[in-house]
């Protein structure tokens, strides 16, 4: 079953501009994650937000996350035509099994030169 | 750098046969997990495993079944595979209390 739902589904920006993705779950969580996937390709993990944090930063990428809304959401900033992937965000549950990830449908990024 | 090898990027079979796609992490990652991921659909998550020798069902594991002889190693079998398991499978590995997923590059399984 899919936990999470990122929205847009498809976002087309220029080089240099943000790129923000948001994402919806429907549990309680441990953790939310964010993935890129080049076209094709396996998932590269990004960025881990964990439930008592609010927001995260690693290089361009920021994440908050607002477990009362259960919504997160990812800005990548000055995007580069590389940053044109598809991004997902997976929540691990707060019950049960705490190491199987739920991901949503993405979000395809496509940044133009 | 620590790998997740899937034996294959592309693979094409006919309906009936029986078909193995392999994994193999070299990461010593007691977790390993195999999703099918289809348009529209995100990924689902079909087996995975905690431990050698021990297997959990995920959302859709009708169809498929999978072994763990090996630490390292996680098959997934598709008895006899059918044209709606066309897909892109995809082979994960994870440690306990870190977790971030590490994927394979994927194999894309077309059965005509």
């Amino acid at each position: 079953s899919q936990q999470g739902e990122e929205d847009p589904q498809a976002l087309s920006i220029q080089e240099g501009e943000n790129a923000t993705m948001n994402c919806s779950y429907k549990t309680s969580i441990n953790n939310l994650q964010w993935y890129r996937q080049n076209s094709g390709r396996g998932l590269v993990h990004l960025i881990l937000i964990r439930s008592n944090e609010r927001e995260k930063h690693s290089g361009r990428l920021r994440v908050t996350l607002d477990t009362s809304k259960k919504s997160s959401s990812l800005l990548i900033t000055a995007s580069r035509a590389a940053d044109t992937a598809s991004y997902f965000c997976a929540t691990v549950g707060s019950s049960g099994s705490a190491r199987q990830l739920t991901f949503g449908s993405g979000t395809q990024l496509t940044v133009l030169p | 750098d620590v790998k997740v090898t899937q034996s294959s990027r592309y693979l094409v079979k006919r309906t009936g046969e029986k078909v193995f796609l392999e994994c193999v992490q070299d990461m010593d990652h007691e977790n390993m997990f195999w999703y099918r991921q289809d348009p529209g659909l995100g990924l689902r998550l079909i087996y995975f495993s905690y431990d050698v020798k021990m297997k959990e069902k995920g959302d859709i594991p009708e169809g498929y079944s999978v072994s763990r002889e090996k630490k390292e190693r996680f098959s997934l079998i598709l008895e006899s595979a059918s044209t709606n398991q066309t897909s892109m499978y995809l082979c994960a590995s994870s440690t306990t209390g870190r977790y971030g997923y590490t994927f394979g590059s994927g194999t894309r399984l077309t059965v005509v």
